[in-house]
């Protein structure tokens, strides 16, 4: 079965502190992707990784950072967290089957108020 | 630039209704994929189905269909006698080929449905 874990699924921190948002999957997957979800804006693609240490930016990347030291782990980091990064954040991964388009499986969600 | 478009914000019907969802996409790559994805209550992403841009044919699913149409760029969802467990947000995504050799995938902004007894 397809295995997406995130470390939180809710989180409160404060204006300025580093936040770290975990994934972890245990598919053996290449991929791994950092979403965020707003309400009317849909899914935005933060930054996504094809293999380990290496990663590139999405639609959205200001304000984040990703580190992928290993395979089957991708976090997304916060370095000065701001009020309007209050969002849900998804992580998904896929395995490299053909490249135009593989399926993304998601974890579970971290819902993050940022006061 | 790759776009996708899901015009149904909402839609409301009763249990044992027909629906259909529409999803509209835009894109310059010659081979991409469609997706449909199931976001209940509980916030985790289900994948749905993955089609292929040369693979025209309708799928059935149970309850489920879907209408690929490459001539007006639309792959419309379809669920038929609709279920109160059906109601979620319902997101339609279409791949981007990157210049790195990797795809990733544009999503719409997704179509809320809400199926009552």
């Amino acid at each position: 079965d397809v295995k997406v874990t995130q470390s939180s699924r809710y989180l409160v921190k404060r204006t300025g502190e580093k936040v770290f948002l975990e994934c972890v999957q245990d598919m053996d997957h290449e991929n791994m992707f950092w979403y965020r979800q707003d309400p009317g804006l849909g899914l935005r693609l933060i930054y996504f990784s094809y293999d380990v240490k290496m990663k590139e930016k999405g639609d959205i990347p200001e304000g984040y950072s990703v580190s992928r030291e290993k395979k089957e782990r991708f976090s997304l980091i916060l370095e000065s967290a701001s009020t309007n990064q209050t969002s849900m954040y998804l992580c998904a991964s896929s395995r490299v089957r053909d490249r135009r388009g593989d399926t993304q499986y998601f974890g579970p969600g971290t819902r993050l108020t940022v006061l | 630039a790759q776009k996708v478009t899901q015009a149904q914000t909402e839609i409301s019907v009763v249990e044992k209704e027909d629906v259909t969802l529409d999803c509209v996409y835009e894109t310059r790559d010659t081979t991409y994929y469609l997706f449909w994805y199931k976001q209940p209550p509980s916030g985790e992403l289900v994948f749905l189905i993955r089609r292929n841009s040369f693979d025209e044919q309708n799928e059935i699913s149970g309850r489920y269909s879907w209408n690929f149409q490459k001539s007006t760029s639309s792959f419309n969802f379809t669920i038929t006698a609709s279920q109160v467990v059906d109601s979620a947000v319902y997101f339609c995504a279409l791949s981007e080929f990157k210049d790195s050799g990797y795809s990733t995938l544009t999503f719409g902004k997704g179509t809320m449905l809400l199926v009552s007894p």
